[in-house]
């Protein structure tokens, strides 16, 4: 059984500010973990992964995320918000099981201020 | 762009109707799937398909039925629509690479009213 909890539905930051999003899992295998981002009308699209490889995960669009066992967290961050960040992300695990199906979090929706 | 299209992109249906969505792949990936998304609640699964005539229930099956007869084409049909369904739905693809990220067609909204 596996679940995400993203803390926040909706984040407010300042251009230039710092982005910063939470994830926690729960997860009975080992984990794959996934961040997706949504623009307005617009289908997901995935910024990044983490596949055990490194738990430092650089994205698209200058977005890392940090692999955090200890503390079942993946949060996703970016050093400088943009106007064009403002969108809806997801966090998503998954078994590392091949066909192991994707559960999301509920999104947290982002807001750029100028 | 992993070749995923999806129609109608939007759809208004009264309820009690039957109402079929298609998901359309060019690349011949074996496992396709159905979500649904409403505010809150991310994105949920619907059905999935691990190939042609093989699929199983997700977590939201209920009222839904599903049908693959070709690679290329998985089918989501709600047998009669009721206002609840009211949602947007997204077709995605798992590609053949080991970590199973899934990639996702551009989205159905779907109104019953």
């Amino acid at each position: 059984a596996q679940s995400v909890t993203q803390l926040g539905s909706h984040v407010s930051v300042s251009e230039g500010a710092l982005v910063l999003l939470r994830c926690n899992y729960s997860s009975s295998v080992p984990p794959y973990l996934f961040w997706y981002v949504q623009y307005p009308n617009q289908g997901l699209q995935l910024l990044l992964k983490y596949t055990s490889a490194a738990t430092l995960v650089k994205g698209i669009n200058g977005f890392e995320a940090e692999f955090k066992k200890s503390e079942t967290s993946f949060h996703l961050t970016k050093p400088s918000a943009h106007m064009s960040d403002a969108a809806e992300y997801f966090c998503a695990v998954s078994g590392q099981a091949a066909g192991n199906k994707l559960t999301f979090g509920g999104g947290t929706r982002v807001l750029v201020k100028p | 762009d992993a070749g995923i299209t999806q129609s109608p992109r939007h759809k208004v249906t009264e309820t009690g109707t039957p109402v079929t969505l298609r998901c359309h792949q060019t690349e011949n990936h074996r496992y396709m799937y159905w979500y649904r998304q409403d505010p809150g609640h991310g994105l949920r699964l619907i059905h999935y398909s691990y190939g042609v005539k093989d699929t199983d229930k997700g977590e939201v099956s209920d009222g839904y039925s599903v049908s693959r007869s070709k690679t290329e084409d998985f089918l989501l049909t709600l047998e009669s629509a009721t206002s609840s369904q009211t949602s947007v739905y997204f077709c995605a693809i798992r590609t053949s690479g080991d970590y199973n990220e899934q990639f996702f067609g551009p989205g159905t909204r779907l109104t019953v009213l």
